[in-house]
């Protein structure tokens, strides 16, 4: 069964810090999809990044950048140098041809919720 | 304009009232999904829709129905609200065409509380 899992339930970083969250997934499929998304205080979603699991090339999108290693079934997602409008709760999640048998929906995980002190 | 509306965004209602929760979508997207988060859990799938005769139930349909009543459109309802539904729900939706990574596009989501 597909799975994703984000160990780290809240983390409080002062700013200007680095930070990673971790995303550790499960899946029988070889062809599998990974996103993450940022939820800040208002509620929405909003869209960081896509993977699919031919790719294993990390991405640099200015502050954001992240680790894809599929030996090790991660996709870790780090914030250089955060600011306070880094707070918010970040989900990583997953795709792949076996979600919910055929629905193609994402599997999240529980989320992440960090918190950047001034 | 917003590509995936949500209407309405904020509702209050008491136990045992039904409840509609309407989602529309302008991407020309064929597939439509429904999603609850609540605290601390993520979000889990209640139902999904691959085209307008196509309805399928999530890991937590139980509660819920949907209408899907045109590519566009496609409503949940919880027939007789419990305080155990107060989440925030979310619709999605995606195409099926194979070059999508399986990306789905989420509305602003709804806000619902059941007293």
């Amino acid at each position: 069964a597909q799975k994703v899992t984000q160990a780290q339930t809240e983390i409080s970083v002062v700013e200007k810090e680095d930070v990673t969250l971790d995303c550790v997934y499960e899946t029988r499929d070889t062809t599998y999809y990974l996103f993450w998304y940022k939820q800040p205080p208002s509620g929405e979603l909003v869209f960081l990044i896509r993977r699919n699991s031919f790719d294993e090339q990390n991405e640099i999108s200015g502050r954001y950048s992240w680790n894809f290693q599929k030996s090790t079934s991660s996709f870790n997602f780090t914030i250089t140098a955060s600011q306070v409008v880094d707070s918010a709760v970040y989900f990583c999640a997953l795709s792949d041809s076996y979600s919910g048998a055929g629905s193609y929906q994402l599997t999240f995980g529980k989320g992440t919720k960090l918190s950047v002190i001034p | 304009d917003a590509d995936v509306t949500q209407t309405p965004r904020n509702r209050i209602t008491k136990t045992g009232k039904r409840i509609m929760l309407e989602c529309s979508q302008t991407k020309g997207h064929d597939r439509m999904y429904w999603y609850r988060q609540d605290p601390g859990l993520g979000l889990r799938l209640i139902y999904y829709s691959f085209d307008v005769k196509d309805i399928n139930k999530g890991e937590i349909s139980d509660g819920y129905s949907v209408s899907r009543q045109a590519q566009a459109k496609f409503s949940l309802s919880l027939e007789s609200a419990i305080p155990n539904q107060t989440a925030l729900y979310f619709c999605a939706t995606a195409t099926s065409d194979r070059s999508s990574y399986n990306e789905q596009f989420f509305g602003p989501g709804t806000r619902l509380t059941v007293l």
